[in-house]
Order: structure tokens, then sequence, then C-alpha cells
């Protein structure tokens, strides 16, 4: 069993581009919550996606989107990047309300 | 919303002692997460609880529904134990599926 695998682990973007987050979640789990941690910060919930819907959703503007796939997988788009996106994003999964199992994150850098 | 609150925020400990990290929440909730994250790497679950204790290795979870307080201890720590150790609970108490997390422990285990 693989885990949580996300893609990329890096990635250097400018300010105004897009970029594409991909996550898979562990086997077996439907649900997958995105979070973004700033350097020293503790994480913050972004939204849940299940059943390929978005489930609930934290205090970010709409720049901040995602999807999910009928396989369960998810992917966090974020456009018109600003400075203060820079950060890694954490995706977790689980099923059934069960433990969270987290992946490696995706450190973003914007310049 | 609930808040969380974590205590010691930083921790140095000798190898082998017997460690204690504790965390208070205000809302009532349905389950409390323990999570670990090494410096620049992503989180792992470590325990998922709602009652009582669970055991893992030289981990152990303990929580409190009645008093709202939860501590995580570790027996014969290791420098391998170093790390920042987090506690998380649903943010609107118990049937959120956002979590809010504490500030985390930094834990220091010097040989």
């Amino acid at each position: 069993d693989a885990g949580v695998t996300q893609s990329p682990t890096h990635l250097i973007k400018t300010r105004g581009q897009q970029v594409t987050l991909r996550c898979s979640p562990k086997s077996g789990h439907d649900t997958v919550s995105w979070y973004q941690q700033a350097l020293g910060q503790g994480p913050q919930f972004i939204f849940q996606y299940y059943e390929e819907e978005e489930r609930q959703r934290g205090n970010f503007p709409d720049r901040f989107s995602g999807h999910q796939f009928p396989n369960y997988s998810s992917e966090l788009n974020v456009n018109a990047l600003l400075l203060g996106d820079s950060a890694l994003y954490l995706c977790a999964t689980s099923w059934g309300g069960r433990e969270l199992f987290f992946g490696e994150g995706s450190r973003l850098t914007v310049l | 919303k609930n808040e969380v609150e974590q205590s010691p925020q930083n921790l140095t400990a000798q190898e082998g002692e017997f460690i204690t990290i504790n965390c208070s929440y205000s809302v009532g909730i349905s389950a409390l997460h323990w999570l670990q994250q090494h410096p620049g790497g992503g989180i792992v679950s470590l325990f998922m609880l709602s009652s009582g204790k669970k055991k893992h290795g030289r981990l152990i979870a303990t929580i409190n529904i009645q008093e709202k307080h939860s501590s995580l201890h570790i027996t014969a720590s290791h420098p391998r134990d170093s790390a920042v150790y987090i506690c998380a609970v649903p943010v609107d108490g118990a049937g959120s599926y956002q979590l809010t997390f504490g500030k985390g422990t930094k834990l220091s285990v010097i040989p």
C-alpha cells in the first residue's frame, strides 16, 4: 500500500501563474482534505472532497479550487498566484470518518 | 469554534526520559488527532482517539472527554523522536469535517 501520494513534491512559480497539485489517496479512502501550511505555522484547512463534491470549505478565496475524480484522487488548483501562497500543501485522506493519513506535501514557492 | 491549546511549546529532554505533551480544547468533539511532523517534512498521523487510551510502541495517547483534555506520552525517548507534535480537533466540535490544529510542541531529544 503506497499510502497517500502527492505530486509534485517541490515546484517554483511566479506571481500570476496558475498551479495544479495532485493527491492520490490511500487505498480504500474516499475522502480527501487539503491543507495549507505556511512556514512556521500550523496547517489551515482549505476544503474537503467526498463523492466528487466539495463538502466543506475553509476561509480561502475562490482562487483556490479543487476537483475529485471517480477514482477518489484529487487536484488542488490555485490561480493568479501571490507571494503569500508560498507554503507546504498537504493532502489528507480517510474513509468513514476514521483515522487521517497525510501525504508528504507539495512545497510551492512563488517568486 | 474550537480553541486548541498545547503545552509546552518547546521541550528538550535527555534520551531515555519520559515525555508528556498536553492538549486542551474548548468544544466537545467526536475524536482528537495526534500528529507528528519532522522539520521540512509531511505529517504523520500517530493517533485518532475518541475515548480512553491508545498505545503504539513507545507512544501512548489518552483523552478525557469530560475535561476536554488529551495527553501524548513518549516512554524511553530517543533522538529520532525529535519532531513537532500537533494535536488537532474538529473546528466546530463533533460532526465537523474541518480540523483545527494546535500550535505544536517542538520536542528535541538529546543523546
